[in-house]
């Protein structure tokens, strides 16, 4: 496709499960964002990869949360033992390169019960 | 480290009016900004950039923003306001040369272009 995907569009999880989040970013992108979106306030950065490299993982909150993008191309974000604050929209976006403007996906609602 | 503050959380703007969201950086190091816009269940859209250049850029659907080095800001404009420009902006710098890689967003603002 055009743009940066993300599926599942919507995941409801019960406390304590784990989960994973795909995104497929725009072809040739190097460059690949996560962030997370609550409701009322900014994206706030989550890591981000450049080729299969994950270059700055700093946003990442604790250990329970992981990412990868083994082939430099897809990635996923992984969350282990989900608590109810790891409810929100988790979007997904990619650049040509690190100094480029980033396309975003329309993102992943988690809903954790 | 590296910041963004948009001051205002709601624009209110009749439209054919000119509008102005608001938006100021910190960064150790030279900024590249940029603006984006969210309509309701919708992803980020890019709307323009600031790399390098011109203080004065252009971007979509008629908007542009002007860099200010000297007040740090990168406020959002347009002239001639339409209702469908209400959406929710979001205002974003990268820190070139500083650490790390992200992008840092603001909390955004909620414009609405009454008619």
């Amino acid at each position: 496709g055009a743009g940066v995907s993300q599926t599942p569009s919507n995941k409801v999880t019960e406390k304590g499960k784990y989960v994973e989040l795909r995104c497929d970013p725009i072809s040739g992108h190097t460059a690949l964002y996560w962030y997370r979106q609550s409701l009322g306030q900014g994206p706030e950065f989550l890591i981000y990869f450049q080729g299969t490299g994950a270059a700055d993982d700093s946003g990442l909150p604790n250990d329970r949360f992981f990412a990868v993008r083994p082939e430099g191309s897809v990635s996923t974000l992984k969350i282990q033992r989900t608590e109810r604050g790891d409810s929100a929209v988790y979007l997904c976006a990619s650049s040509i390169t690190q100094n480029t403007e980033a396309f975003f996906g329309q993102g992943t609602r988690l809903t954790v019960v | 480290a590296q910041s963004v503050a948009q001051p205002e959380d709601q624009v209110n703007v009749a439209e054919g009016n000119p509008l102005t969201v608001k938006c100021t950086y910190s960064v150790s190091g030279n900024p590249y900004l940029f603006w984006y816009v969210q309509y309701p269940n919708r992803g980020l859209q890019f709307l323009l950039k600031y790399i390098t250049g011109d203080n004065l850029v252009k971007g979509s659907y008629g908007f542009e923003a002007e860099f200010n080095k000297s007040q740090t800001s990168f406020h959002l404009k347009k002239p001639s306001a339409l209702v469908s420009d209400s959406a929710l902006y979001f205002c974003a710098v990268r820190d070139i040369g500083g650490q790390g890689f992200s992008f840092i967003f603001g909390k955004g603002t909620r414009l609405l272009v009454k008619p």
